[in-house]
């Protein structure tokens, strides 16, 4: 397997454009997680899917942020619009066994809004 | 609020001595624990894990020990590579909720072996 895919792996943008981040997960994995990473928070989970289904959105820092699953092998987390502060690394992570704890992680997308 | 904590943002250690990677953490009811490592422009993998029920679990030159206590985690490699060089996350979890599980992170302890 490929492990988690992420696209793009760099992104810059100017601040008020629309950012769309993309995430293909571990073939048969039913959970989704969309991590952020910054210097001063570490890692911080921003929401996550079970079966495509959002479970837990309380991460998102705000109604700028939205993400989707429609399907099983295919995420998308939106930045609409972006601001120099979402400036990070944007990790995607798959699991398939409830309560493993382990999670897979794709090589994450450096997004920088100017 | 940071209810897991990596008060020490980078360590360096000698070659072939050990390294001791430290981890607090607020919430009393998380029972899981999980170290990831992570290279440059890589995403974090998972290295190493710990239920509440033990007090230590150990992975080859791995060696993870848990303080519940004092809500204290430590890593231990021994001895350590210049290979270990790279960051590491504390995680915790819940995993009674029956539900998926939310990894709190960190912010990550920078490890340097040098030669």
């Amino acid at each position: 397997d490929a492990g988690v895919i992420q696209s793009p792996r760099h992104e810059v943008t100017e601040m008020g454009q629309e950012v769309t981040l993309r995430c293909k997960p571990i073939s048969g994995h039913d959970y989704l997680f969309w991590y952020r990473q910054t210097m001063m928070r570490g890692l911080e989970l921003l929401i996550y899917f079970n079966n495509n289904v959002p479970i837990d959105d309380s991460g998102m820092p705000e109604d700028r942020f939205s993400a989707k699953m429609p399907n099983a092998s295919f995420s998308t987390l939106k930045i609409q619009p972006s601001e120099p502060r979402d400036s990070a690394v944007y990790f995607c992570a798959s699991s398939f066994i409830q309560g493993q704890n382990e999670q897979f992680f794709g090589p994450g997308t450096r997004l920088t809004v100017l | 609020d940071q209810q897991v904590k990596q008060n020490s943002p980078s360590l360096s250690v000698q070659e072939g001595r050990i390294s001791i990677l430290n981890c607090d953490y607020t919430n009393s009811m998380f029972d899981y624990f999980l170290w990831y490592k992570k290279y440059p422009a890589e995403g974090p993998t998972f290295l190493i894990s710990i239920s509440s029920i033990k007090d230590k679990n150990e992975d080859g030159r791995f060696t993870v020990f848990l303080n519940k206590s004092a809500k204290h985690l430590s890593l231990h490699i021994v001895p350590s590579q210049p290979g270990d060089s790279a960051v590491y996350f504390c995680a915790a979890t819940l995993t009674y909720t029956g539900t998926a599980s939310k990894l709190t992170f960190g912010t990550g302890t920078r490890l340097q072996v040098t030669l």
